[in-house]
Formats: C-alpha cells, sequence, structure tokens
C-alpha cells in the first residue's frame, strides 16, 4: 500500500535562508510524487510534480525537489526562503495500483521569521 | 489553465439546513473530480470520487446518504450536505483532473468553511 511520511511538523527558518521540506514515500509500483502547497483558508496549489522523467524537478515560486528512488524520498527545497511562503506544504503521491487516487501526507507547517 | 473554482467559500447555517456546494472545472473538461474533507491542522481526507455520469464511489466510513454528490456535466460537480449538524462543520474542498491517468495532477478548489450553527 502506499503511504507518505512527512518528518517534519513544523519547519522554521529565517528569510533568506534555504528552506528544506522531507519528504518519504512508499509505493510498490513507479510512482508520481507531488508537493501541494495550502495557504491559510485556501485550497491547495501545485509546486511541482515528479512523473518519471527527469529526477530533479523544478517548480513554481523557485522551488525544486529531487526524486531518489534509493531512498524513497522526494524532498523539497528553496534556495532562500520569502515570507509569502509561509503555509502548509503537502507531499502527495500516487501510482496505477490505487486507481486514481492521491495519499496526502500528514503536511508540514513552514513559518519563515523576519 | 486548469482552474477549479468552488462555490461557495463560506457558509454558516442552523442545524437541520441542507447545504449545497459547486466544484466547476472552467476551463478544462473533467470526467473526474474529487471530494476532500479537512479538519483544523490536518491532512485532507478523501471523502468521494466523482464520476461524470455515474455514480459516486464513497470512501469507507463516509455516509452516501449524508454527503450527496451529484456530477451532471463534464465540468460540474455538486456536494450536497443534508441536514447538517455541527458535527459536519469542517472545510472541503474539491479537486478535478485534466485526464484519468495517475501521473497527473490534481487542480483544487479554494474550499468551502462550511459552519453548522
Amino acid at each position: 500500500a502506499q503511504s507518505v511520511t512527512q518528518l517534519d511538523s513544523h519547519v522554521s527558518v529565517s528569510e533568506g535562508t534555504p528552506v528544506l521540506l522531507r519528504c518519504n514515500y512508499s509505493s510498490s509500483y513507479s510512482p508520481s510524487l507531488f508537493w501541494y502547497v495550502q495557504h491559510p483558508n485556501k485550497g491547495l496549489q501545485l509546486l511541482l510534480k515528479y512523473t518519471s522523467a527527469a529526477t530533479l524537478v523544478k517548480g513554481i515560486n523557485g522551488f525544486e525537489a529531487e526524486f531518489k528512488k534509493s531512498e524513497t524520498s522526494f524532498h523539497l527545497t528553496k534556495p532562500s526562503a520569502h515570507m509569502s511562503d509561509a503555509a502548509e506544504y503537502f507531499c502527495v503521491v500516487s501510482d496505477g495500483n490505487y486507481g486514481q487516487n492521491f495519499v496526502f501526507g500528514p503536511g508540514t507547517r513552514l513559518s519563515v521569521l523576519p | 489553465g486548469a482552474v477549479v473554482s468552488q462555490h461557495p467559500s463560506r457558509v454558516i447555517c442552523k442545524s437541520g439546513t441542507s447545504v449545497k456546494i459547486e466544484c466547476r472545472s472552467l476551463d478544462f473538461q473533467a470526467t473526474t473530480m474529487f471530494w476532500y474533507r479537512q479538519f483544523p491542522k490536518k491532512s485532507l481526507m478523501l471523502m468521494a470520487t466523482s464520476n461524470e455520469g455515474s455514480k459516486a464511489t464513497y470512501e469507507q466510513g463516509v455516509e452516501k446518504d449524508k454527503f450527496l454528490i451529484n456530477h451532471a456535466s463534464l465540468t460540474l460537480s455538486t456536494l450536497t450536505v443534508t441536514s447538517a449538524h455541527p458535527e459536519d462543520s469542517s472545510f472541503y474542498i474539491c479537486s478535478a483532473r485534466l485526464t484519468d491517468s495517475s501521473n497527473q495532477p490534481q487542480h483544487f478548489g479554494d474550499g468551502t468553511r462550511l459552519s453548522i450553527l
């Protein structure tokens, strides 16, 4: 069965410093992986996706993620945090064995300090 | 592209009222839409998968008679919370996918905050 682990429930960084949000997954098949961001009382916005092409994926707003099959990881990074990056981030896995559905991680809340 | 509109954004109503939430794909056709519920500081919980022209598929533990889903067209799905009670208060989010492939992202609406008094 699929599952997603986000190792940190809360990450706090200073503005201008790097961001690392960790995600590990389990999947029986070649998975597709996604990162979404959710601002308060809003829906989810797609940051980036991995679908078996390049392992380093670049997304919107300067975010990127690297798919590492040997480590079953898909960590999200950004070189320099901005105040507007403060939000909830969800790592999501999807594979053909589970039909069309997404499996969400528990989320990581990112705080950006001035 | 791939914009999903959800309406209303917020509803406050009395216990016993039925509430309808609409989810529209504005610039694409979606044969499948999804309905989620999100509790405070929690992740999304899939309630049901809505298929155009057929019955929705509900997740285990979700009452189909309580949460009525209709997907009458390729751009509109509705969720009706029937005879709502305070325990139904939550944040409801819909999403849609351009194709039925598992490697395609879901595109989410902005959610509906439902408060039952």
